[in-house]
C-alpha cells in the first residue's frame, strides 16, 4: 500500500525553528517529485515547496524562500523540510504529496500541524 | 504567487449538474495542460479527481469532468450526490516552475 507519513509538528515560537520528515512507503520514492503544501486553519491550500526525484532541483513559494530548504534521503525513503524564522502565518497543516505527473498529486499524508506561537 | 480564482461557493441539488471556474493567467493555466483538481472533505487530506486538465484517475466517477479555455479551467460534477458535498481547489503549473492552487469553492448539495 502505498503511503506518506507525516511527522515532526509541533508548537514553535516566532523566530524559532522545526524540522518535518516525510517517510514514502509502498513504492519507489525516487522515481517521483515530492512536494510539501500547507493548509492554514480555516483556510485553502498553498503550495510550499518541491523536490525532483534525484534532487537535482528544488523550488519554492514566495512566502518561503530563504526560510524553508526541502532535501529528501531517498535511500530512506523520506522527504524534510527544514523551517527557519518561522512566522505566525506560518502555522498551518503540512501536507507532503507525491507528483506523478505534473502537478499530479496522487498521493497524500495526513499532514502534520505547525503552531507558530508564543 | 496570488491564489487562481475560484468562486467562494457553489450548490446543487442532488442529481443536478455543477461547473467550478478557475481562472488564471498565460503564465499558468493558459500556458500548460497541468491543470488539477482536489476534492477534500473536512478534517482530510486532498484527493485527485482531475489531472492534466480533463484525465480522471482511476476509481474517481465519470460523474467527475474538466476543461479548459484560455486561461480559465472548469470542473464540472453532473448528477450531484450528497457525498460531493465538499472543498475543491484547482492546481496549475507555472512559467516560473512553481505551481499555483486556486483560493477553493466550497460545494453544497442542497
Amino acid at each position: 500500500e502505498v503511503q506518506l507519513v507525516e511527522s515532526g509538528g509541533g508548537l514553535v515560537q516566532p523566530g524559532g525553528s522545526l524540522r518535518l520528515s516525510c517517510t514514502a512507503s509502498g513504492f519507489t520514492s525516487s522515481t517521483y517529485s515530492l512536494h510539501w503544501v500547507r493548509q492554514a486553519p480555516g483556510k485553502g491550500l498553498e503550495w510550499v515547496s518541491y523536490i525532483t526525484g534525484s534532487s537535482s532541483a528544488e523550488y519554492y513559494a514566495d512566502s518561503v524562500k530563504g526560510r524553508f530548504t526541502i532535501s529528501r534521503d531517498n535511500a530512506k525513503n523520506s522527504l524534510y523540510l527544514q523551517m527557519n524564522s518561522l512566522r505566525d502565518e506560518d502555522t498551518a497543516v503540512y501536507y507532503c504529496a507525491r507528483d506523478a505527473g505534473m502537478v499530479m498529486f496522487d498521493q497524500w499524508g495526513r499532514g502534520t500541524l505547525v503552531t507558530v506561537s508564543s | 504567487q496570488s491564489a487562481l480564482t475560484q468562486p467562494a461557493s457553489v450548490s446543487g441539488s442532488p442529481g443536478q449538474s455543477i461547473t467550478i471556474s478557475c481562472t488564471g493567467t498565460s503564465s499558468d493555466v493558459g500556458g500548460y495542460n497541468y491543470v488539477s483538481w482536489y476534492q477534500q472533505h473536512p478534517g482530510k487530506a486532498p484527493k485527485l479527481v482531475i489531472y492534466n486538465v480533463s484525465n480522471r484517475p482511476s476509481g474517481i466517477s465519470n460523474r467527475f469532468s474538466g476543461s479548459k479555455s484560455g486561461n480559465t479551467a472548469s470542473l464540472t460534477i453532473s448528477g450531484l450526490q450528497a457525498e460531493d458535498e465538499a472543498h475543491y481547489y484547482c492546481c496549475s503549473y507555472t512559467s516560473s516552475r512553481t505551481v499555483r492552487f486556486g483560493g477553493g469553492t466550497k460545494l453544497t448539495v442542497i
